[in-house]
């Protein structure tokens, strides 16, 4: 039972251009979102995070938005890099141990 | 990730073998997640430990899987009989540390194939 749905397995986009990856949850107990990267070969990686009491929070060219009503957050990148090709998963939290994962949106971006 | 170390780093078995996954953690710490990535359901949580104690092990997919923290700097999970529905990248992750707890610090994960 999916609690953390990405729907888009993938997002192509140029290089310069802005991504948008979406996250869906169904648990209104989550207070706390994550988005982590991860490379081929490696583990995820933290990336950016936001709490339920914000609606948006900013690290660089990454910015996660947050809106409760529709339990939906969104992670933008801006511009995209040829580095930011990756696979990000959302994740959320309460407040204990454990995160729950999206299936991870794989981002390509083309030079 | 140098802080935690996963081996073997890919892993190709027979169906019914046995199977370990190993997770060292450099600096030690008293709590550690295990995960399984599928394409199909993504990072999935298989069990924590606190205090080397296993607190949730409700992810296990069944008894064929057994996990086990003998301290703070080793964990192992193994698998016995393994299966091809097992294959899938595992990884060792801990609470990262002076963060919020939720933050946790993933190893590099070890592919496993089951034949």
């Amino acid at each position: 039972d999916q609690q953390v749905k990405q729907n888009s397995p993938s997002l192509s986009v140029q290089e310069g251009r802005i991504s948008i990856l979406n996250c869906d949850y169904t648990n209104s107990m989550f207070d706390y979102f994550l988005w982590y990267k991860k490379y081929p070969a490696e583990g995820p990686t933290f990336l950016i995070s936001i709490s339920s009491i914000k609606d948006k929070n900013e690290d660089g060219r990454f910015t996660v938005f947050l809106n409760k009503s529709a339990k939906h957050l969104s992670l933008h990148i801006v511009p995209s890099q040829p580095g930011d090709s990756a696979v990000y998963f959302c994740a959320a939290g309460s407040n204990d141990y454990k995160l729950s994962f999206g299936a991870g949106t794989t981002v390509t971006v083309r030079a | 990730d140098a802080g935690v170390i996963q081996s073997p780093r890919h892993e190709v078995t027979e169906m019914g073998q046995e199977v370990t996954l190993r997770c060292k953690l450099i600096s030690g710490h008293n709590s550690l997640f295990w995960y399984r990535q599928t394409m199909m359901r993504g990072l999935e949580l298989l069990i924590y430990f606190n205090n080397n104690v296993p607190i949730d092990d409700s992810g296990m997919p069944e008894d064929r899987f057994s996990a086990k923290m003998p301290n703070a700097s080793f964990s192992t999970l193994k698998i016995q009989p393994s299966e091809p529905r097992d294959s899938a990248v595992y990884f060792c992750a801990i609470p990262r540390r002076g963060a919020y707890y939720n933050e946790q610090f993933f190893g590099p994960g070890t592919r496993l194939t089951v034949l």
